[in-house]
């Protein structure tokens, strides 16, 4: 157990629908990460949050969008889906930013239909 | 930006035979770090290299950092079924607006065949 929560595990909805995905990271971690797996693909990274504050955004679509709130767990929204968006999310917390270690969650595994 | 290549793609190895990944980086990197899939699992921290040149084994694995710490690899000696799954690396972005990003490989994905 990496001690990063991810909810839901599952998680099947219909074209044009909006989702959240919900990550609690490990006790004392400030960083978040968020990251996509297609399938046998690799991990494409999404966005990097630092106690509450964005610091880094990879090929995010514009119908994505994060925030990590004050008890420091973190959202990813995803919007207008696509089916094209079916996808593992990862989410990874580590406790500096800077190349610390990453603890992943156990994923949501996304699928629209 | 950084970009971090892995190669190969794929292996595939008779149990008992050797294993090695490599990854490279279009920038130098502050360390890298190792991670392994199991198949339908999450991504498991192996290591950490910070040092120029450094080795470092975690028994039947050893792992290398380049002199101009743009370079990794992976070695596995005498495969095992249990060491199925997809190896990555990841490298941390050292500055910029980007500071703090861990980037990854595309991943090798090692078959094992008993």
């Amino acid at each position: 157990d990496s001690g990063v929560t991810q909810t839901p595990k599952h998680l099947i909805t219909a074209t044009g629908q909006r989702v959240t995905l919900r990550c609690s990271p490990r006790s004392g971690d400030l960083s978040v990460y968020w990251y996509q797996q297609s399938l046998d693909q690799g991990l494409q990274f999404l966005i990097h949050y630092y106690n509450g504050e964005e610091r880094a955004k990879g090929n995010i679509l514009e119908r994505f969008s994060a925030q990590q709130f004050p008890d420091l767990h973190s959202e990813l929204n995803l919007s207008s889906l696509e089916l094209g968006d079916s996808a593992l999310y990862f989410c990874a917390s580590s406790l500096r930013t800077g190349g610390t270690e990453a603890f992943f969650g156990q994923g949501t595994r996304l699928t629209v239909v | 930006g950084q970009q971090v290549m892995q190669i190969p793609q794929y292996q595939h190895v008779q149990e008992g035979e050797d294993f090695t990944t490599y990854c490279n980086s279009s920038t130098t990197l502050s360390n890298i770090q190792w991670y392994k899939q199991r198949p339908g699992g999450h991504p498991v921290f192996l290591i950490q290299l910070v040092k120029s040149g450094e080795v470092k084994k975690q028994k039947r694995l050893t792992f290398q950092f380049g002199e101009a710490k743009k370079n990794s690899s992976l070695h596995i000696t005498a495969t095992q079924t249990t060491d199925v799954g997809t190896y990555f690396c990841a490298g941390p972005h050292a500055g910029g607006t980007s500071y703090g990003k861990l980037t990854f490989g595309q991943g090798t994905i090692l078959t094992v065949h008993p």
